[in-house]
Formats: structure tokens, C-alpha cells, sequence
């Protein structure tokens, strides 16, 4: 069965500073999608970056970018000039051929002023 | 604007009590999804659906049923609530009918208490 780790289970940083929030997985699969999800406090999940296992070029999204490892299974995402709205929890999610997501534990997230 | 919608955002209810959790999604999608979250904890997947009158049990196990009647309507229920079953539900969408790897869309949960 596929695992996703996320190893930090709490991060905080300074506004407009760039943090790095780690993510492993484990499949035997080749074919398969990387997401991270962002949960704000009391908002909805929303989904910040994707990145297809077959694509060797790494996601980015304005200030959010991935660090995509396929042989060592590691997803990290980078967010740049961090700002308050970015605290929230961040989910790592592992999606294959079924279909389902399997989501790591999270990791809590505080910008500072 | 097409979106997936959650009824109620808070819950609280008596021990015993039956209670159905309402999920609507306006996307045309083909899968949905039910996690139960504990705050700020990791996400448990307890029923999904890949179409109308498909529905599978997650990783979870729960106490709770699902319908898939119509496409856009994922109701959970429980016949008789716990504490135990105090927790948020995400209610959950992706795909339209033929894509594969497309990312979730959630709703914006339910809180429940049950005293």
C-alpha cells in the first residue's frame, strides 16, 4: 500500500521568508500524481500544486513550487515571500491508477508578522 | 459557479440520534469522497462513490452509509450518532466522466458534536 510522510508536523516562518515543507513516498508504482493541499483555519481544502510522476520538469504556481525527487520519492514544496495568508495547514497527497488519494499527516504551517 | 456544497457547517446532536449529512456537488463530476478530519489532524477516507449506485467503504471503517442516487448528491448518514463520532466531515468531488488523476475539490466540511 502507498504511504506519504510528512516529517514536520509543525512549521512556522517570517513574513516574506521562503520555507520548505518536506514530503516522502512510498509505491511501487510508476505512473501516478503529487499534490499539495492547503486547509486554511476553519476554510476549505484547496488544492495549491500538482505534479505528474512522468514529468521530470518540477510544478510551479506563482510562489509555490515543488522539488520533485521520483528516485529518492520525495515531494517538497517551496513557498517564497511568505505572507499570513499562506498559514494553514498542508497536506501531501499520493494519488495512482485507483484512483484515491492517500494523504500524509500535515503540517501546520505559521507565517509571523 | 459551479462548486460542492456541505449542509449543516455545524452539528450538534444528542446520543442516539439519526443524522444525514448532506453533500451536493454542481461540477457534473464522477467520484466523490467522505473523509472524516479530527482538527488539524490527518485526513481518513471512510466512503467513496465512482458513480451513481457505486459506493465503497474507505480506509477508515465507519459507522456510517452512503447513497448514490443522483451524480451530484453524496448524503452520509448515521442511524445512531456516538460521541465517538464527534469530528468534521469533508465531503469531496473530482472528475469529470473519462479523466483520470484529476485533483479533489472539497466542500467546506461539517463539524459535528454529538453530546
Amino acid at each position: 500500500a502507498q504511504t506519504v510522510t510528512q516529517s514536520q508536523p509543525e512549521m512556522s516562518v517570517q513574513e516574506a521568508e521562503t520555507v520548505t515543507l518536506s514530503c516522502t513516498y512510498d509505491t511501487s508504482e510508476n505512473n501516478y500524481y503529487l499534490f499539495w493541499y492547503k486547509q486554511p483555519p476553519s476554510r476549505q481544502m484547496i488544492l495549491v500544486i500538482r505534479q505528474e510522476a512522468y514529468k521530470q520538469q518540477n510544478a510551479t504556481e506563482n510562489r509555490f513550487s515543488v522539488n520533485f525527487q521520483k528516485a529518492a520519492k520525495s515531494f517538497s514544496l517551496k513557498i517564497s515571500d511568505s505572507q499570513l495568508g499562506d498559514t494553514a495547514m498542508y497536506f501531501c497527497a499520493f494519488q495512482d491508477g485507483s484512483e484515491k488519494l492517500v494523504f500524509g499527516k500535515g503540517t501546520k504551517l505559521t507565517v509571523n508578522p | 459557479e459551479a462548486d460542492i456544497y456541505q449542509t449543516p457547517r455545524y452539528l450538534v446532536i444528542g446520543t442516539g440520534k439519526k443524522i444525514t449529512l448532506e453533500c451536493s456537488q454542481t461540477m457534473g463530476h464522477d467520484k466523490m469522497y467522505w473523509y472524516q478530519q479530527d482538527p488539524g489532524m490527518e485526513l481518513h477516507l471512510i466512503h467513496y462513490s465512482y458513480g451513481v449506485n457505486s459506493t465503497e467503504k474507505g480506509d477508515l471503517s465507519s459507522e456510517s452509509t452512503v447513497s448514490r442516487i443522483r451524480t451530484e448528491h453524496f448524503p452520509l448518514t448515521l442511524e445512531s450518532a456516538r460521541p465517538s463520532h464527534t469530528s468534521q466531515y469533508l465531503c469531496a468531488s473530482s472528475g469529470g466522466p473519462g479523466t483520470v488523476y484529476s485533483p479533489l475539490h472539497f466542500g467546506n466540511g461539517t463539524r459535528l458534536t454529538v453530546t
